[in-house]
């Protein structure tokens, strides 16, 4: 069935430095592929979005671009601030309109001063 | 911003005592969902709702049911709650492939 991989965490970094948390996946059709976080103590919230093969989606200077040559869907974001510390989800739309979402098991970041 | 709600927040519950975690919608979205989040973060669907008196099961087995008597309302009940029912439960509403999800139940059975 589809499946989603991201890279393990805990990340920590410090304020300013470059971004990366990858995500590949598994899965038959053409998915959308999403990122969501989650800020303590909060629900989830769409970060950004791709609906097919090298789309780029972008927010809050968060990137992510759909490769579909390596079934990839990494995050990046080039200065990473305190306040983007949370939980980073990538998560696969089932194909069919249903809006089922697959999600990774989660990538924590954690940004020091 | 979305108008999701889900109450309570926090509930610690005995052993074999029925529990039902409300989630309510104010933005007319047809398709619900349940998803449980373990200790690891990974979130997992539990049941999902495409409209009124339509509930599915999800890709993970759960003890629990749910019920969509109005567009609004999309409650979860545990008719007995045990120690391993304890976890975090989003609840969620879709518009087309976007996720709204509430701020979760966290749940704690003794």
């Amino acid at each position: 069935g589809d499946s989603v991989t991201q890279m393990e965490g805990p990340v920590t970094l410090s304020e300013e430095a470059f971004l990366t948390i990858n995500c590949t996946y598994t899965a038959t059709g053409y998915p959308s592929l999403f990122w969501y976080v989650q800020y303590p103590g909060e629900g989830l919230q769409l970060l950004l979005k791709a609906t097919k093969a090298d789309d780029k989606g972008s927010n809050k200077g968060f990137e992510a671009t759909y490769r579909k040559e390596t079934t990839s869907f990494h995050l990046e974001k080039g200065s990473v601030q305190v306040s983007d510390s949370a939980v980073y989800f990538c998560a696969l739309g089932e194909s069919g309109g249903y809006n089922k979402l697959i999600f990774g098991a989660g990538t924590r970041l954690a940004v020091h001063p | 911003e979305a108008d999701i709600y889900q109450t309570p927040r926090y509930l610690v519950i005995g052993t074999g005592k029925k529990i039902t975690l409300e989630c309510s919608q104010t933005m007319g979205h047809d398709k619900m969902y349940w998803y449980q989040q373990d200790p690891g973060m990974e979130l997992h669907l539990i049941h999902y709702s495409y409209g009124v008196n339509s509930t599915e099961k999800g890709d993970l087995s759960s003890e629990s049911t749910v019920s969509r008597i109005r567009t609004e309302h999309f409650p979860l009940t545990l008719e007995s709650a045990r120690p391993s029912h304890t976890s975090q439960y989003l609840c969620a509403s879709s518009l087309l492939e976007k996720l709204f999800f509430g701020s979760g139940t966290q749940l704690s059975v003794l």
